[in-house]
């Protein structure tokens, strides 16, 4: 059974701060790893999908990596914004691409 | 696109009640499934679809039925609400031949 952990729990960092959230999982024959950002009482809005055959992928400021032979993909945040403000969910495709999800990562950038 | 809506908002339940929730998507996708969303224990899949008229258990199935009549609705039934089933639901579609799973903003659903 697929288990994903995110770690920190939370983090507060100041504006402009570079920054970097891990997930890890127990099953390494994923299909993709994707990570999402929920806001408070809102839906999940997918920030990045990395497939499996992938190292890693880029969108603007957001660069996530996969290293499917450790277990583990990392989520890097440069420039930090405070709205960038959110949780941080990473989650694990396996069959059907159905996915199993880390708890979260709650980001608190301040002005 | 409206892309993936899900219908009620909020609700509220006594013990026993039942009730059915909801989701529709527009964008033709043959994958949905619906999660539930619990204070420290993350997201957690409910059931899922692979295309209209299957559906499948996921983790957590106990308490739930589910619906595929269309292509563009998932339906999630609750026979008979128990306080534990308390929750945010999110409904999420994919397209056949994609990876991304789309979400809806969630129905918050509160069983006394």
């Amino acid at each position: 059974k697929q288990e994903v952990t995110q770690i920190p729990a939370a983090l507060s960092v100041p504006e402009g701060e570079n920054l970097v959230l891990n997930c890890s999982f127990t099953d390494s024959a994923i299909y993709n790893l994707q990570w999402f950002r929920q806001d408070p009482g809102k839906g999940l809005t997918s920030l990045l999908l990395i497939q499996s055959s992938q190292r890693e992928q880029t969108s603007g400021r957001l660069n996530a990596s996969l290293d499917k032979s450790s277990g583990r993909s990392t989520l890097y945040i440069a420039a930090s914004q405070p709205g960038d403000s959110a949780t941080y969910l990473c989650a694990g495709g396996g069959s059907n691409y159905k996915l199993t999800f880390g708890k979260g990562t709650l980001l608190t950038v301040n002005p | 696109n409206a892309g993936v809506t899900q219908t009620p908002k909020f609700r509220v339940l006594k013990t026993g009640q039942s009730m059915t929730l909801l989701c529709a998507q527009d964008m033709n996708h043959e994958y949905m499934y619906w999660y539930r969303q619990d204070p420290g224990m993350g997201l957690r899949l409910i059931h899922y679809s692979v295309g209209e008229g299957t559906t499948a258990k996921g983790e957590v199935p106990d308490g739930y039925n589910v619906s595929r009549l269309k292509k563009q609705n998932f339906l999630l039934g609750l026979e008979s609400a128990a306080p534990s089933q308390t929750s945010v639901y999110f409904c999420a579609s994919k397209a056949s031949g994609r990876e991304t799973q789309y979400f809806g903003p969630g129905t918050r659903l509160l069983v006394l």
